[in-house]
């Protein structure tokens, strides 16, 4: 099992929907998570962080964390063509006191004018 | 400027050559850490310097790659012999450290790394 999982996508959403863009880890005791956006040719881009169980919430961005079932999630709500991009899930694992980020393939959303 | 600054933008070679990939990191961050993302795929880390010191070095495929930062800023990620398959975006990452949890990590534009 790969440590960061992501749907590959990619995702195609009509402007103004719903983006939900999903993210499994198996290190149980990881801490940290981030999404981060990452335009075609581009640097990745810090979207949100979220540390404990729950929701939260950033302008059009909600990201949910859910350590019992090892499962991050981010939301785009009223979607728009500037959103499409590559989306990267990146956890924290904390194996001996590295600070380094694990990343998922990513998921490429298209958001769909 | 502010952000994470990355040198060469693109760097072409021939198979053996030898290449080094110069980052600048943010003024104050002590934490600096190197990925390298193939095409699809997410960046895979390599290397995490805390100053001066390689903290985490786990991820260095082979000991063609070494990286140095000496005086606890600018860092070089240098190859040997270079092969095909090192082709990839080489990406820096600073994070500013002591100032509590999760600080996130910020990524410099990449250095296209492209070998003939």
């Amino acid at each position: 099992q790969k440590e960061v999982e992501q749907n590959s996508g990619p995702l195609s959403v009509p402007e103004g929907a719903i983006a939900s863009l999903n993210c499994t880890y198996s290190d149980r005791v990881s801490q940290s998570f981030f999404w981060y956006r990452q335009y075609s040719g581009k640097s990745p881009e810090l979207i949100m962080s979220i540390y404990s169980n729950g929701d939260k919430e950033d302008g059009r961005f909600t990201a949910q964390l859910n350590k019992a079932s090892q499962y991050v999630s981010l939301l785009i709500r009223d979607s728009q063509p500037s959103d499409s991009a590559t989306y990267l899930c990146a956890v924290n694992p904390l194996k001996g006191g590295s600070e380094k980020l694990v990343f998922g393939k990513g998921t490429k959303l298209t958001v769909n004018p | 400027g502010a952000g994470v600054s990355q040198t060469p933008s693109n760097k072409v070679t021939e198979k053996g050559k030898y290449v080094e990939l110069r980052c600048d990191p943010i003024s104050g961050h002590t934490a600096l850490y190197w990925y390298r993302q193939s095409l699809g795929q997410g960046p895979e880390f390599l290397i995490y310097f805390q100053g001066t010191g390689a903290a985490d070095d786990s991820g260095l495929p082979n000991d063609r790659f070494f990286a140095v930062r000496p005086e606890g800023s600018v860092s070089t990620l240098k190859i040997q012999r270079t092969e095909r398959g090192d082709s990839a975006v080489y990406l820096c990452a600073s994070r500013l450290t002591g100032t509590g949890r999760g600080q996130p990590q910020h990524f410099g534009d990449g250095t296209r790394l492209s070998i003939l």
